[in-house]
């Protein structure tokens, strides 16, 4: 079954430390997608990209890297963790010729 | 200012009863509507979608949902809910200029009472 996953599932890190979060998927979608997702905020769409060399930056990039090394992987680097950058983070993949996007089950980071 | 606005944060009901969650946007053009599920500590869930046709959209787990091009609403329905429909539900739009992209609501947090 295609499927999305991420690792790790609960982060806690330290101001101005460095956190990497890593998304897998076996869908074989071009696109993947990092979101974070806050009370009343809904999600929020970091970086996304369309295949493997490829980010794109979202409405809230600032803090945030991504690097897409292979078609089934995708990361989201904090460079410098600050305790704002608490949050859900979601990671998606989805086909361009389609619509639905598929969700991985969370990375829950908390920066202290 | 494009927007996709979920103007109830909680609706709760009984087991049984309909309920209508409210999804209104604000995108001109052509457009792809949506909407998804997200049960407690779980990554979000397709539900179904609207480009064309039929403004009335089955989803899963008998949900359906209505387009109004005159009111630019696109509401989620069910028609007698079950506790396990207790969730938090998330209206989606793509629009140009990038298909690509997904802009949520801040979504509806359905409980279902026994």
């Amino acid at each position: 079954e295609a499927a999305v996953t991420q690792s790790p599932r609960n982060k806690v890190a330290v101001t101005g430390g460095k956190v990497t979060l890593s998304c897998n998927q076996t869908n074989n979608h071009n696109n993947m997608y990092w979101y974070r997702q806050d009370t009343g905020h809904g999600l929020r769409l970091i970086h996304y990209s369309y295949g493997a060399g490829s980010t794109e930056k979202g409405d809230i990039p600032d803090g945030y890297k991504a690097s897409r090394p292979s078609q089934e992987n995708f990361s989201l680097i904090l460079e410098l963790a600050t305790p704002s950058q608490t949050s859900v983070y979601f990671c998606a993949s989805g086909d361009s010729r389609a619509y639905e996007q598929y969700f991985g089950p969370g990375t829950r980071l908390t920066v202290l | 200012t494009q927007t996709v606005s979920q103007s109830d944060a909680h609706v709760t009901v009984f087991e049984g009863d309909s309920v209508e969650l409210r999804c209104n946007y604000s995108y001109g053009g052509s457009i792809y509507l949506s909407w998804y599920i997200q049960h407690h500590g779980r990554g979000l869930q397709f539900l179904l979608k609207y480009y064309s046709g039929n403004p009335v959209v089955q989803g899963v787990n008998g949900f359906e949902a209505e387009f109004s091009k005159s009111d630019s609403s696109f509401h989620l329905r069910k028609a007698s809910v079950h506790w396990s429909d207790s969730a938090v539900y998330f209206c989606a739009v793509k629009a140009m200029p990038n298909y690509n992209v997904l802009y949520f609501g801040s979504g509806t947090k359905l409980t279902v009472e026994p």
